[in-house]
């Protein structure tokens, strides 16, 4: 069982705010590394996916950033809005198609 | 292009029963890989079906199983249900290899 971990697991920020938060995997074997964006109720929907050390992906005011060597990745939110509550996931992948989930990152901006 | 969608959206069974859970895969993808989410957890990998073959499979018992159709979707059919069977069901498709998204889930309780 890979060992995926996400932190903060939880965070409240203030509309307006901008936060971060990281993912760690191993990184042997390593071949692609995706984020989800969660609200309840609703189906993930896909963020980013990145494959090279060193990636940077930007979609509006998130991005994410890639480090295969030490194996993490950071996704950072720039002005936080209340619609940017959600749950993120983050996945890695290892050539076999199958994603490896950490438990994901809650955020709740409060307005 | 009609996105992924899941049957039933919820249900409960009881112990020692069993259920079948539905995943109808995106226009021209021909690949479903099953996720479980318990409370808590991130979503784990249970197998992924191409081409009507099981093609990878995650760390779950043999009475998980499940089928995919000529019109490529596809079916989870777990057997002897246990309280621990107890969770979110996710679907996702897409082409062999490609990305994958996902339908909003079937919540499963077992009583």
């Amino acid at each position: 069982i890979l060992n995926v971990e996400q932190s903060p697991q939880s965070l409240h920020v203030q509309e307006g705010d901008s936060t971060n938060f990281t993912c760690s995997f191993p990184s042997s074997n390593f071949y692609a590394l995706h984020w989800y964006r969660w609200e309840t109720a609703k189906s993930p929907e896909a963020l980013f996916v990145m494959t090279l050390n060193g990636d940077e992906k930007k979609k509006g005011r998130i991005s994410a950033t890639l480090n295969t060597k030490e194996g993490y990745s950071y996704l950072y939110i720039k002005g936080s809005q209340p619609e940017d509550s959600a749950t993120y996931l983050c996945a890695p992948s290892y050539g076999n198609n199958r994603l490896a989930f950490g438990k994901g990152n809650q955020v709740v901006v409060i307005p | 292009e009609t996105g992924v969608t899941q049957s039933p959206t919820h249900l409960i069974k009881t112990r020692g029963q069993q259920v079948t859970l539905r995943c109808s895969s995106q226009s021209g993808h021909n690949t479903v890989s099953w996720y479980q989410q318990a409370l808590g957890q991130g979503p784990q990998f249970i197998f992924q079906y191409y081409r009507e073959e099981e093609n990878g499979r995650g760390n779950f018992p043999p009475r998980f199983s499940g089928l995919q159709f000529p019109n490529y979707s596809s079916e989870l059919n777990v057997n002897a249900l246990e309280l621990d069977d107890s969770a979110l069901y996710l679907c996702a498709s897409s082409r062999y290899g490609g990305e994958q998204f996902f339908g909003p889930g079937t919540r499963l309780t077992v009583l």
